[in-house]
């Protein structure tokens, strides 16, 4: 078992649509990060988290550290989102992320 | 830019030929970060160092596997004697010196051993 497990593992959804990409971790953590991956490779950091919610434009970010435990939310879901939306977890020593699988979100207009 | 960039983007090298690819961090970032990345899967830590020190390597690097820092600004991680296991996109990203911060990621070289 994964120390990092996503879910959906693919997600298609028409444009406009809610959605929601789950991440459950089983070991401690210091911080969880969302981050995005478009074609061709290169990451973008959209969220680091330890507590709470987080909220930047159309992506809200929650974190349940007793249930070890993250969603992200992209709200009014437009085609451009379309990218692997990657869940990685920070060693409490600070020293390393622990990435997820991915989640391929396709959106269609 | 002041981004983190890696070169070269592309390496396509046969088996049992040495590679080395290259990372400038951000310049004033003193933590690097290496990982891998095969197809269809989400990234895995290499190795990571604080200004030159090399402090923490993860068992997924072989000793065909050498990173170095050697002036605490870009590094270079070497692989020698390649395998076609070895291919995979191989990320950089840095940070500054502190724990709870987020990670600069650089575009990747993508290796293809043949």
């Amino acid at each position: 078992k994964n120390e990092v497990e996503q879910s959906p593992q693919n997600l298609t959804a028409q444009e406009g649509e809610f959605i929601t990409i789950n991440c459950s971790y089983s070991v401690g953590i210091s911080a969880l990060h969302w981050l995005q991956q478009h074609p061709g490779g290169g990451i973008v950091s959209l969220f680091m988290l330890s507590s709470g919610k987080k909220k930047h434009g159309r992506l809200i970010a929650t974190i349940n550290i007793q249930e070890k435990h993250s969603s992200l939310h992209i709200t009014a879901s437009h085609p451009r989102d379309s990218a692997v939306y990657i869940c990685a977890v920070r060693s409490p020593s600070g020293s390393r992320l622990t990435f997820g699988e991915g989640t391929q979100l396709t959106v269609n207009p | 830019d002041t981004g983190v960039s890696q070169n070269p983007r592309h390496k396509i090298t046969k088996r049992g030929q040495n590679v080395t690819f290259r990372c400038d961090p951000i310049s004033e970032h003193n933590r690097l970060y290496w990982y891998r990345q095969t197809l269809g899967q989400g990234p895995e830590f290499l190795t990571y160092f604080q200004n030159e020190a090399q402090l923490e390597k993860s068992r997924l690097l072989s000793d065909r596997f050498s990173a170095e820092r050697p002036k605490g600004s870009f590094s270079t991680l070497e692989i020698q004697r390649t395998e076609q296991g070895d291919s995979a996109m191989y990320l950089c990203a840095s940070s500054i010196d502190s724990g709870r911060v987020e990670q600069y990621f650089g575009p990747g070289t993508r290796l293809t051993v043949t």
